[in-house]
């Protein structure tokens, strides 16, 4: 695709829901990365994939939080039993190589707990 | 742990002047990045800066990187209203990893 996509792009979620966060990157790029941004706020890292592998998610605020990468490419970010707190705008990036290359954002999913 | 400061956080300038956003990073790193946020909108990245004295510009915005001070500036020369937006500046950490540490964000209003 041309460029990194997400979806949903907006979701709305009762509190203790568990919800699914999709990202589809720039096809080809090896790098993958997940960051949260509050309102107002800069976005803080979660987690990152090389290809399948996981290789740091030193960012992921609790065990509530699981992201996979299975075969490569498309990432899921799963978050369980929700909470307020978790109310945020989810980017994913994507760089083509290693890390070292710039990461391209998507347009984010809107998470709202209510 | 590595921390990264932008000032001003709210800029409201005129058309036509000319101003500095700076950003401030706690420890050593290797890459510097700014970013262009519209309101609803994700980031686009703007420039990255990988060395000492590194200068790059685009259209009246022009960034630069003083790794001895630990300081990036983006100036902006003569503004024009469709420049309005958020800008963050991130720093990626020394290591094996694309964990980027992001500034607060400045949101530049420019007014006609």
């Amino acid at each position: 695709g041309a460029g990194v996509s997400q979806s949903p792009r907006y979701k709305v979620a009762k509190r203790g829901q568990d919800v699914a966060l999709r990202c589809d990157p720039i096809s080809g790029h090896v790098s993958l990365f997940w960051y949260q941004q509050a309102l107002g706020q800069g976005p803080e890292f979660l987690t990152y994939f090389q290809n399948e592998a996981q290789l740091d998610k030193s960012g992921l605020p609790s065990d509530r939080f699981f992201a996979e990468r299975p075969e490569g490419s498309v990432s899921t970010l799963k978050i369980q039993r929700t909470q307020q707190e978790d109310s945020a705008v989810y980017l994913c990036a994507s760089s083509l190589t290693t890390y070292t290359d710039t990461q391209y954002f998507g347009p984010g999913t809107r998470l709202t707990v209510l | 742990e590595l921390k990264v400061e932008q000032n001003p956080l709210f800029l409201s300038m005129q058309e036509g002047k000319n101003y500095t956003i700076y950003c401030n990073y706690s420890t050593t790193s290797d890459r510097l990045y700014w970013y262009r946020q519209d309101p609803g909108k994700s980031l686009e990245s703007l420039f990255v800066l990988l060395s000492n004295g590194a200068v790059k510009q685009e259209g009246r915005l022009m960034a630069s990187l003083d790794t001895k001070a630990r300081l990036s500036t983006l100036h902006i020369t003569a503004a024009v209203h469709d420049l309005s937006a958020t800008y963050f500046c991130a720093v990626d950490r020394s290591g094996n990893t694309g964990k980027l540490i992001f500034g607060q964000g400045t949101t530049l209003q420019v007014k006609p």
